[in-house]
C-alpha cells in the first residue's frame, strides 16, 4: 500500500479566513513533506517533517503554519493568504532514510486551492 | 546548488517510442527519480536509478550514467494514456537526514492518434 491521503480535495477561502489542509499516511513513513505546484511547473517544497519534526523550511512565509501531530498526520494551517497563494498543494511521504530508492517520495492526490 | 534539465515539450504517435532526456548537476547524487503526472493530478513514481546502466519495467525504462550526469526515461508502444508531464528528480543530500528531491521542471509528452 503506497497510499497518501489529503482532505479537502479542493478549497476555496477568502483572504482573511482560516482553514487547514490534512495529509495521511499508514505506510510507516518517518518524513512528510509539503509542496506547492502552480500549473506547469514542478513541485516546490515548502516544508520537511522528519520524525515528527521540522527539519527543513524553505524559506515559506509565515502565513503557511505547519504541524505534524503524530508520525501519521501532517497538517498545513492557512492564514490571511494571497490570491497569488492560489495553487495544487501536494504532500508526499518517505522512509527517513538515504540511499537504495528508500527516500522515493509518494505524493497524495493534493488540495486545489482558490484563494478570492 | 542543483541543476536539473530536461526538454519542455516532446510529441509523439501512438505505438512509437520515445526518449526524454535528463541532464543533472548537483552537489551530492544518491539516485535518480522518474515520475510521472497527469494534468491535475498527483505524481506518481515511475523508477529509481542509483547505478549505471538501465532498469527496465514493463514498457518504461530508465536509463542512468553517473559520469555524464545524464539520465533517460524510455517509453514504447505508446499509448494515449501515457500523455503526461514527466518530472526528472536527484536525491542529491550531502546530510544523511536531508531526503529532499531536486525537481526538474518537467517534460510534457503528446501522444498522438
Amino acid at each position: 500500500d503506497t497510499e497518501v491521503t489529503q482532505t479537502p480535495k479542493h478549497l476555496v477561502m477568502g483572504m482573511t479566513n482560516k482553514k487547514s489542509l490534512k495529509c495521511e499516511q499508514h505506510m510507516g513513513h518517518r518524513a512528510m513533506y509539503w509542496y506547492k505546484q502552480k500549473a506547469k511547473k514542478p513541485p516546490e517544497l515548502m516544508f520537511v517533517y522528519s520524525y515528527e519534526k521540522l527539519s527543513i523550511n524553505e524559506s515559506v512565509p509565515s502565513r503557511f503554519s505547519p504541524e505534524c501531530p503524530n508520525s501519521s498526520l501532517l497538517n498545513l494551517h492557512l492564514h490571511a493568504l494571497q490570491p497569488e497563494d492560489s495553487a495544487l498543494y501536494l504532500c508526499a511521504s518517505s522512509q527517513a532514510v538515504l540511499g537504495m530508492g528508500q527516500e522515493t517520495q509518494y505524493f497524495g492526490p493534493g488540495t486545489r486551492l482558490l484563494v478570492l | 546548488g542543483q541543476n536539473i534539465d530536461q526538454p519542455t515539450e516532446m510529441t509523439a504517435t501512438e505505438g512509437a517510442i520515445v526518449q526524454i532526456n535528463c541532464t543533472y548537476q548537483t552537489s551530492g547524487f544518491n539516485g535518480l527519480f522518474w515520475y510521472q503526472q497527469h494534468a491535475g493530478e498527483a505524481p506518481t513514481f515511475l523508477s529509481y536509478n542509483v547505478l549505471d546502466g538501465l532498469e527496465e519495467k514493463g514498457r518504461f525504462s530508465s536509463f542512468l550514467s553517473r559520469s555524464k550526469g545524464y539520465s533517460y526515461l524510455l517509453l514504447k508502444e505508446l499509448q494515449m494514456k501515457d500523455s503526461a508531464s514527466y518530472l526528472c528528480a536527484v536525491s542529491g543530500a550531502l546530510r544523511s537526514n536531508d531526503y529532499k528531491l531536486s525537481f526538474g521542471a518537467g517534460t510534457t509528452v503528446t501522444v498522438r492518434a
